[in-house]
C-alpha cells in the first residue's frame, strides 16, 4: 500500500465541524481511500471510502482531491463519541494488503 | 447482524508456550486479515487470506502461522511466545473483490505474555 501522512493529533469542540486532512502523494489509479477509527479498547471502525468523488454516508464526508493526492474526512457536527484515532489507508483493489499507518487522534471537548 | 467473533477474548501465557487465536469471519465473507497492537501503538498488519489461500504478508514473525480454513474460519498459531508479543490481536474480514468494499474487525483477543 502507498504510504499516507496524517497530523498526530486534533482538537475539536462539540457540536462544530471537524476537518481531517490526509496527505497520499504516492497514490496509484488502483488505491481506494478508506477511512478507519479506533474507539479507545474497541477494534477499529469503518468510517467511510472512496476512489475519484466524493463521497457522503451517515457517518461522514470524504472530500478527494482532483489529482487525488489528498483528501479529507469530514464529520459534520463533532459528538464527544467521535473521539478516536482516525487512520487513512489507501488500499489497492488489486490485493488484499490493508496497512495503517500513524493516524490521527481526535479530542473533542464539550 | 452478525459480527466477527474472535475467541478467546483474553490470554495469558508463559514464555516460550504456544497459543491459537481463532477468527470467524461474518458469512460470506471470503478476506479476513490480522493485525497486532501493541499499548500505545497502531494496527500492524500481520497476514490475510482470500478464499483459504494466504493473500498478502505484512510483519508477521516466523514464530507465528496462520491459515484459514473451509468454512472460512482463521486461526493464528503463535510459538515460542515472548514478552514482546504482548499485545492487541485483531481480525477483520470483508467481501472480496475489487471494490474496496470496508472490512469489519472483530473485539480482538488481549494476549498477555508473562
Amino acid at each position: 500500500d502507498a504510504k499516507t501522512t496524517q497530523p498526530n493529533s486534533m482538537e475539536s469542540n462539540e457540536e462544530e465541524p471537524v476537518h481531517l486532512p490526509c496527505n497520499h502523494s504516492t497514490i496509484s489509479g488502483t488505491d481506494y481511500i478508506h477511512w478507519y477509527r479506533q474507539l479507545p479498547s474497541q477494534g477499529p471502525e469503518y468510517v467511510i471510502h472512496g476512489l475519484t468523488s466524493n463521497v457522503n454516508n451517515r457517518m461522514a464526508s470524504l472530500a478527494i482531491a482532483e489529482d487525488r493526492k489528498s483528501s479529507t474526512l469530514i464529520l459534520h457536527r463533532a459528538t464527544l463519541r467521535d473521539a478516536a484515532v482516525y487512520y487513512c489507508i489507501l488500499r489497492d483493489y488489486n490485493n488484499n494488503d490493508m496497512r495503517f499507518g500513524a493516524g490521527t487522534r481526535l479530542t473533542v471537548k464539550p | 447482524a452478525a459480527g466477527v467473533i474472535q475467541s478467546p477474548r483474553h490470554l495469558i501465557k508463559e514464555k516460550r508456550e504456544t497459543a491459537t487465536l481463532k477468527c470467524y469471519p461474518i458469512p460470506r465473507h471470503d478476506t479476513v486479515y490480522w493485525y497486532q497492537q501493541g499499548p500505545g501503538q497502531d494496527p500492524q498488519f500481520l497476514i490475510s487470506f482470500y478464499e483459504k489461500m494466504q493473500s498478502d504478508k505484512g510483519s508477521i514473525p516466523d514464530r507465528f502461522s496462520a491459515q484459514q480454513f473451509s468454512d472460512y474460519h482463521s486461526e493464528l498459531n503463535m510459538s515460542s511466545l515472548e514478552l514482546g508479543d504482548s499485545a492487541l490481536y485483531f481480525c477483520a474480514s470483508r467481501s472480496g473483490g475489487r471494490r474496496g468494499t470496508e472490512a469489519f474487525f472483530g473485539q480482538g483477543t488481549r494476549l498477555t505474555v508473562v
